[in-house]
Formats: C-alpha cells, sequence, structure tokens
C-alpha cells in the first residue's frame, strides 16, 4: 500500500466552480501535512500547511481528518490561474508525496 | 534570503560523461535531499541528507553520489550519464526532518538531458 494516495484526475472544471480534493494516507503517526501546489514542470511550491482544526487561506481551506486518515483541499470561485497540479505531502518523520491531481479550470 | 538554489538550469550531457548538480541553501535548514521528476510522473526521492557529514540513500540512488561537507551545500553527483537519467531534477530542503509543521522548500530545478 502507498503511503499517500491521491486522485489523479484530471478535474475539468468551469471558472468559478468549487472543487475538493482529497488524499489519504497509510501512517497514523503522521504529525504534519502539506498541500503543493506545481505547474508543467516548474518546482513545487508549498501552498498551505495543513493544521488538526483546519485552516483558510483566501479561496482555499484545507482539512486534516485522522480518524480517517485523509487530507482535503477546497478550491472555491476557481480562477484560470489554479489550473495546475496539486500534491499532497505527509511527513510522520520522511517526506511522502502523493503522485497528484491535475485540475483544469476552463473559461 | 535566496531560499535554495540549483545551478546550472539547463544541461545536456553525453552518455558516460559525469558532471555535478550544484544545491544550496541559506536557511540554516539541517534536511536537504534531491528528487528526479520523469515526464508525468511524480517526484523520487533520490539521495537525502540529515545534517552535514550525514547523507543517505532514497528510492533511486543508482548511478548518483552525494556528499554534505557543509550545512549550506548539497551537490549531486551523476557519475557516468545515462539516457535513463534525462530528468528534470530538484533539490529541497527542510529545517529538520521529521519536525512538526517543517515543510520543504524546492529549488527551481535543473533540466538535464543525456543524449
Amino acid at each position: 500500500r502507498k503511503e499517500v494516495e491521491q486522485d489523479p484526475g484530471p478535474f475539468n472544471v468551469p471558472e468559478g466552480a468549487t472543487v475538493a480534493f482529497n488524499c489519504t494516507y497509510s501512517n497514523s503517526a503522521s504529525q504534519s501535512f502539506f498541500w503543493y501546489r506545481q505547474d508543467c514542470r516548474k518546482e513545487p511550491k508549498l501552498l498551505m500547511s495543513v493544521y488538526s482544526s483546519g485552516n483558510e487561506d483566501g479561496r482555499f481551506t484545507a482539512q486534516l481528518n485522522r480518524a480517517s486518515q485523509y487530507i482535503s483541499l477546497l478550491i472555491r470561485d476557481s480562477k484560470l490561474s489554479d489550473s495546475a497540479t496539486y500534491l499532497c505531502v505527509v511527513s510522520p518523520t520522511k517526506f511522502y508525496f502523493g503522485s497528484g491531481t491535475k485540475l483544469n479550470v476552463k473559461p | 534570503n535566496a531560499g535554495v538554489t540549483q545551478t546550472p538550469k539547463f544541461q545536456v550531457l553525453k552518455t558516460g560523461q559525469s558532471m555535478t548538480l550544484q544545491c544550496a541553501q541559506d536557511m540554516n535548514h539541517e534536511y536537504m535531499s534531491w528528487y528526479r521528476q520523469d515526464p508525468g510522473m511524480g517526484l523520487r526521492l533520490i539521495h537525502y541528507s540529515v545534517g552535514a557529514g550525514i547523507t543517505d540513500q532514497g528510492e533511486v540512488p543508482n548511478g548518483y553520489n552525494v556528499s554534505r561537507s557543509t550545512t549550506e551545500d548539497f551537490p549531486l553527483r551523476l557519475l557516468s550519464a545515462a539516457p535513463s537519467q534525462t530528468s528534470v531534477y530538484f533539490c529541497a530542503s527542510s529545517y529538520r526532518e521529521g519536525a512538526y509543521n517543517s515543510p520543504l522548500h524546492f529549488g527551481n530545478g535543473t533540466r538535464l538531458t543525456v543524449t
């Protein structure tokens, strides 16, 4: 079983839509959780950390569900510029990457 | 702070040549690592270091060497380049492996082609 699993997508959504991604992890001892954004052939960039109580940054909301061992990312009012691949990263000690979920926001 | 700096940005090698990809960070991070990413694929860990003088193998270490003589620098050496090593290479650092809420910071990447 992979340490971290993500739906690869693609998710094709119209501008203004709300879209949500989930990411499941296998190690219940995991303490740190992150969402990264990666544009084509560029470096991954930290989008946000995920805290136990959930956290929000503008149009982006991240949630952690320890009981079911998944994290989620909600994007509201999608923009064309949100089109990218979204990676979840889980860290019990080492860093484990999901394979990424591709988002296409269309006009 | 410059963050994580990788050089060169692009490189073309012939099969059998050797070269070193440079990585430096100015954030006093203990943890540094190298990943490769092939087209349409996820990141795969090559080597990592939890501090100066300490290195360890990741998922795909064959054909690569690393050293960590200082906290700031973590060069990746290709011993004898092969076409299978054509990829984008990312260096990444973090305050400390396993530290709570200590994310990875990535360099801009090196795009390597081996002919």
